[in-house]
Protein backbone atom coordinates (compact mmCIF):
# COMPACT_ATOMS: atom_id res chain seq x y z
CA UNK A 1 0.00 0.00 0.00
CA UNK A 2 1.02 3.72 -0.61
CA UNK A 3 3.44 4.94 2.23
CA UNK A 4 2.88 8.28 3.79
CA UNK A 5 5.79 10.09 5.65
CA UNK A 6 4.74 12.81 8.11
CA UNK A 7 7.54 15.14 9.94
CA UNK A 8 8.04 16.28 12.17
CA UNK A 9 6.63 13.54 14.40
CA UNK A 10 6.86 16.10 17.25
CA UNK A 11 7.94 19.62 17.61
CA UNK A 12 7.29 22.10 20.57
CA UNK A 13 7.60 25.99 19.89
CA UNK A 14 7.29 28.91 21.20
CA UNK A 15 3.85 31.54 21.28
CA UNK A 16 4.44 33.70 18.28
CA UNK A 17 6.67 31.62 15.98
CA UNK A 18 5.69 29.11 12.53
CA UNK A 19 6.23 25.85 12.42
CA UNK A 20 6.04 24.12 9.13
CA UNK A 21 4.83 20.27 8.28
CA UNK A 22 6.31 17.96 5.83
CA UNK A 23 3.57 15.42 4.39
CA UNK A 24 5.78 12.87 1.86
CA UNK A 25 4.03 10.55 -0.41
CA UNK A 26 6.91 8.44 -1.00
CA UNK A 27 5.22 6.08 -3.73
CA UNK A 28 2.67 7.14 -5.60
CA UNK A 29 1.77 10.99 -6.78
CA UNK A 30 -0.80 12.62 -4.96
CA UNK A 31 -2.51 15.08 -6.92
CA UNK A 32 -5.05 16.03 -3.56
CA UNK A 33 -3.82 15.58 0.28
CA UNK A 34 -5.80 16.36 3.35
CA UNK A 35 -4.69 17.99 6.60
CA UNK A 36 -6.41 16.96 9.72
CA UNK A 37 -6.41 17.60 13.62
CA UNK A 38 -6.87 16.27 16.18
CA UNK A 39 -7.61 17.24 19.96
CA UNK A 40 -7.15 14.88 22.81
CA UNK A 41 -9.89 12.89 23.48
CA UNK A 42 -11.34 13.87 20.05
CA UNK A 43 -12.12 12.41 16.90
CA UNK A 44 -9.80 13.80 13.95
CA UNK A 45 -11.73 17.01 11.89
CA UNK A 46 -10.88 18.03 8.63
CA UNK A 47 -9.04 21.43 8.31
CA UNK A 48 -8.28 21.41 4.37
CA UNK A 49 -8.11 19.86 0.89
CA UNK A 50 -4.48 20.35 -0.30
CA UNK A 51 -4.65 20.56 -4.54
CA UNK A 52 -0.67 19.86 -6.50
CA UNK A 53 -0.36 23.87 -8.26
CA UNK A 54 -3.77 25.50 -6.87
CA UNK A 55 -4.42 26.76 -3.81
CA UNK A 56 -6.12 24.74 -0.43
CA UNK A 57 -9.54 24.46 -0.03
CA UNK A 58 -10.85 24.82 3.53
CA UNK A 59 -13.14 23.63 6.02
CA UNK A 60 -15.48 25.95 7.32
CA UNK A 61 -14.34 27.76 10.34
CA UNK A 62 -10.28 27.18 9.53
CA UNK A 63 -8.12 30.31 9.16
CA UNK A 64 -6.44 30.01 5.76
CA UNK A 65 -4.30 32.80 6.85
CA UNK A 66 -2.88 31.28 9.89
CA UNK A 67 -2.76 27.17 8.62
CA UNK A 68 -1.02 27.93 5.14
CA UNK A 69 -0.79 24.96 2.63
CA UNK A 70 1.38 24.06 -0.07
CA UNK A 71 1.27 21.69 -2.44
CA UNK A 72 4.05 22.39 -4.92
CA UNK A 73 5.14 18.75 -5.85
CA UNK A 74 3.25 15.48 -6.40
CA UNK A 75 5.12 14.25 -3.64
CA UNK A 76 4.93 17.11 -0.74
CA UNK A 77 2.31 18.92 1.07
CA UNK A 78 3.13 21.03 3.27
CA UNK A 79 1.14 22.64 6.58
CA UNK A 80 2.61 25.31 8.19
CA UNK A 81 1.13 27.20 11.37
CA UNK A 82 1.81 30.62 11.64
CA UNK A 83 1.81 32.91 14.85
CA UNK A 84 1.27 29.75 16.78
CA UNK A 85 -0.47 29.75 19.86
CA UNK A 86 -0.96 27.48 23.05
CA UNK A 87 -4.58 26.20 21.59
CA UNK A 88 -3.16 25.48 18.24
CA UNK A 89 -1.68 22.52 20.29
CA UNK A 90 -3.05 19.66 18.11
CA UNK A 91 -2.18 16.09 16.48
CA UNK A 92 -1.97 17.16 12.84
CA UNK A 93 -2.41 14.04 10.00
CA UNK A 94 -2.30 14.29 6.74
CA UNK A 95 -3.44 11.92 4.68
CA UNK A 96 -3.62 10.67 0.88
CA UNK A 97 -7.36 11.06 -1.04
CA UNK A 98 -7.95 7.61 -2.26
CA UNK A 99 -11.36 6.65 -3.50
CA UNK A 100 -15.05 5.15 -3.40
CA UNK A 101 -13.23 2.01 -3.58
CA UNK A 102 -9.60 2.42 -2.60
CA UNK A 103 -8.31 3.13 0.85
CA UNK A 104 -6.81 6.54 1.97
CA UNK A 105 -3.18 6.51 3.51
CA UNK A 106 -2.70 8.33 6.43
CA UNK A 107 0.93 10.00 8.12
CA UNK A 108 2.24 9.14 11.21
CA UNK A 109 1.15 12.60 12.62
CA UNK A 110 2.68 15.44 14.36
CA UNK A 111 1.74 16.25 17.49
CA UNK A 112 2.79 20.32 18.09
CA UNK A 113 3.08 21.66 21.49
CA UNK A 114 2.70 25.43 21.67
CA UNK A 115 4.07 26.71 24.57
CA UNK B 1 -25.32 14.32 10.57
CA UNK B 2 -23.42 11.51 11.60
CA UNK B 3 -23.87 8.49 8.89
CA UNK B 4 -22.75 5.83 11.24
CA UNK B 5 -23.29 4.78 15.04
CA UNK B 6 -20.72 3.30 17.24
CA UNK B 7 -20.55 1.98 20.56
CA UNK B 8 -17.84 4.13 22.52
CA UNK B 9 -16.16 1.51 24.21
CA UNK B 10 -15.99 -2.37 24.41
CA UNK B 11 -13.95 -4.68 26.05
CA UNK B 12 -12.42 -7.72 24.73
CA UNK B 13 -10.21 -10.34 26.10
CA UNK B 14 -6.90 -11.18 24.28
CA UNK B 15 -6.96 -14.40 22.31
CA UNK B 16 -11.08 -13.68 21.80
CA UNK B 17 -12.33 -12.72 18.88
CA UNK B 18 -13.57 -8.91 19.02
CA UNK B 19 -16.85 -8.00 17.24
CA UNK B 20 -17.41 -4.44 16.68
CA UNK B 21 -20.82 -3.55 15.42
CA UNK B 22 -21.96 -0.48 13.40
CA UNK B 23 -25.21 1.18 12.11
CA UNK B 24 -25.51 3.06 8.97
CA UNK B 25 -29.09 2.92 8.58
CA UNK B 26 -28.97 5.86 6.14
CA UNK B 27 -26.31 3.99 3.52
CA UNK B 28 -26.88 4.74 -0.28
CA UNK B 29 -26.26 1.97 -2.69
CA UNK B 30 -23.01 3.49 -3.74
CA UNK B 31 -21.54 3.84 -0.45
CA UNK B 32 -19.02 1.99 1.07
CA UNK B 33 -18.30 0.90 4.86
CA UNK B 34 -14.90 1.50 5.77
CA UNK B 35 -12.86 0.81 8.56
CA UNK B 36 -10.36 2.24 10.13
CA UNK B 37 -8.10 2.10 13.41
CA UNK B 38 -6.12 4.58 15.19
CA UNK B 39 -3.38 3.23 18.16
CA UNK B 40 -2.94 5.84 20.38
CA UNK B 41 -0.53 8.80 19.15
CA UNK B 42 -0.37 7.69 15.79
CA UNK B 43 -2.61 7.93 12.29
CA UNK B 44 -5.50 5.99 11.10
CA UNK B 45 -4.84 2.82 10.05
CA UNK B 46 -6.65 1.28 7.17
CA UNK B 47 -8.24 -2.34 8.43
CA UNK B 48 -11.01 -3.33 5.58
CA UNK B 49 -13.77 -1.95 3.54
CA UNK B 50 -17.04 -3.58 1.54
CA UNK B 51 -19.88 -2.35 -0.71
CA UNK B 52 -22.18 -5.58 0.02
CA UNK B 53 -20.27 -8.89 0.25
CA UNK B 54 -18.53 -10.17 3.14
CA UNK B 55 -15.29 -9.41 3.29
CA UNK B 56 -12.26 -10.70 4.60
CA UNK B 57 -8.43 -9.88 4.85
CA UNK B 58 -5.51 -10.78 7.13
CA UNK B 59 -6.77 -8.23 9.26
CA UNK B 60 -10.30 -8.63 10.20
CA UNK B 61 -13.27 -9.55 8.36
CA UNK B 62 -16.24 -7.35 7.80
CA UNK B 63 -19.47 -8.75 7.97
CA UNK B 64 -22.18 -6.39 6.13
CA UNK B 65 -26.30 -7.11 6.97
CA UNK B 66 -28.39 -7.85 3.42
CA UNK B 67 -30.05 -4.94 3.84
CA UNK B 68 -26.52 -2.97 4.04
CA UNK B 69 -27.67 -1.22 7.55
CA UNK B 70 -25.48 -2.41 9.41
CA UNK B 71 -22.40 -4.27 9.49
CA UNK B 72 -19.50 -5.91 11.72
CA UNK B 73 -16.11 -5.77 12.12
CA UNK B 74 -14.82 -8.50 13.70
CA UNK B 75 -10.80 -9.36 14.79
CA UNK B 76 -10.82 -12.99 14.95
CA UNK B 77 -8.28 -13.06 18.03
CA UNK B 78 -7.60 -10.06 19.56
CA UNK B 79 -4.29 -9.53 20.56
CA UNK B 80 -2.87 -6.17 23.24
CA UNK B 81 -1.67 -4.51 20.06
CA UNK B 82 -5.14 -4.14 18.53
CA UNK B 83 -6.30 -1.82 21.79
CA UNK B 84 -7.07 0.76 19.49
CA UNK B 85 -10.18 3.80 18.53
CA UNK B 86 -11.80 1.62 15.56
CA UNK B 87 -14.29 4.15 12.97
CA UNK B 88 -16.51 2.82 10.99
CA UNK B 89 -16.90 5.33 7.95
CA UNK B 90 -19.28 5.39 5.07
CA UNK B 91 -17.82 6.96 2.12
CA UNK B 92 -19.85 7.23 -1.45
CA UNK B 93 -18.32 7.05 -4.77
CA UNK B 94 -17.94 10.62 -5.40
CA UNK B 95 -17.45 11.43 -1.92
CA UNK B 96 -13.18 11.61 -1.48
CA UNK B 97 -13.47 13.05 2.08
CA UNK B 98 -13.17 10.86 5.22
CA UNK B 99 -15.83 11.86 8.24
CA UNK B 100 -14.51 10.48 11.31
CA UNK B 101 -17.34 9.92 14.06
CA UNK B 102 -16.26 9.15 18.03
CA UNK B 103 -15.40 5.71 17.02
CA UNK B 104 -15.33 2.57 19.40
CA UNK B 105 -12.45 2.19 21.82
CA UNK B 106 -11.33 -1.03 22.10
CA UNK B 107 -9.69 -2.10 25.10
CA UNK B 108 -8.26 -5.88 24.50
CA UNK B 109 -7.24 -7.10 28.29
CA UNK B 110 -4.85 -9.94 29.32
Amino acid sequence: GAVVSQHPSRVICKSGTSVKIECRSLDFQATTMFWYRQFPKQSLMLMATSNEGSKATYEQGVEKDKFLINHASLTLSTLTVTSAHPEDSSFYICSTQGGADTEAFFGQGTRLTVV
Amino acid sequence: DAKTTQPPSMDCAEGRAANLPCNHSTISGNEYVYWYRQIHSQGPQYIIHGLKNNETNEMASLIITEDRKSSTLILPHATLRDTAVYYCIVRGFNDYKLSFGAGTTVTVRA
